[in-house]
């Protein structure tokens, strides 16, 4: 089975702070993905990569940056948070570059709270 | 722009049938995916359609009509663990892919 292991399930931080998530994935996919999920509103594309060094921007990549420095780990990274950062994160990946039709497998998602 | 509609939320009964729907607006379409997310949890993945038609896997299946720009998930002899949101994403001609927000399934005894 694939395995996408985040590195917290919950953290708490405060304004201005700069807050990294991190991501893990087992089973040698090329893709990953940063998302956050707020109620009401589906999930939401932050940042993707399909190769290692790779990045692409999302819908709401503002506020937000990524590494991908090695092909199993990428990392989200909030240059100096927010309150409107506060939110679900939730990272995936899955086979095969672009144009991929895999299914994306998720982490347990990060609950950010920012005070 | 592009969107995704689902019902916010269902209740259903334990041991019946229910059906949820989902409608898109996408630019292009590169198949459909259904999943589960139980509370707290991640989305695991359920379904993947991209020709018309029925799917069957179990319990579940899941329909998709291009045409309409229609599918729904179909959960037979509900079980209490169903209980769990179910959400539909849509790939769009730029393989991306578009969620909706998800409808909350409710089981009671």
């Amino acid at each position: 089975d694939v395995k996408v292991t985040q590195s917290s399930r919950y953290l708490v931080k405060r304004t201005g702070e700069k807050v990294f998530l991190e991501c893990v994935q087992d089973m040698d996919h090329e893709n990953m993905f940063w998302y956050r999920q707020d109620p009401g509103l589906g999930l939401r594309l932050i940042y993707f990569s399909y190769d290692v060094k790779m990045k692409e921007k999302g819908d709401i990549p503002e506020g937000y940056s990524v590494s991908r420095e090695k092909k199993e780990r990428f990392s989200l990274i909030l240059e100096s948070a927010s309150t409107n950062q506060t939110s679900m994160y939730l990272c995936a990946s899955s086979l095969w570059g672009q144009g991929s039709n895999q299914p994306q497998h998720f982490g347990d998602g990060t609950r950010l709270s920012i005070l | 722009g592009q969107n995704i509609d689902q019902p916010t939320e269902m209740t259903a009964t334990e041991g019946a049938i229910v059906q949820i729907n989902c409608t898109y607006q996408t630019s292009g379409f590169n198949g459909l995916f259904w999943y589960q997310q139980h509370a707290g949890e991640a989305p695991t993945f359920l379904s993947y359609n991209v020709l018309d038609g029925l799917e069957e896997k179990g319990r579940f299946s899941s329909f998709l009509s291009r045409s309409k720009g229609y599918s729904y998930l179909l959960l037979k002899e509900l079980q209490m663990k169903d209980s769990a949101s179910y959400l539909c994403a849509v790939m769009d001609s730029n393989y991306q892919l578009i969620w909706g927000a998800g409808t909350k399934l409710i089981i009671k005894p």
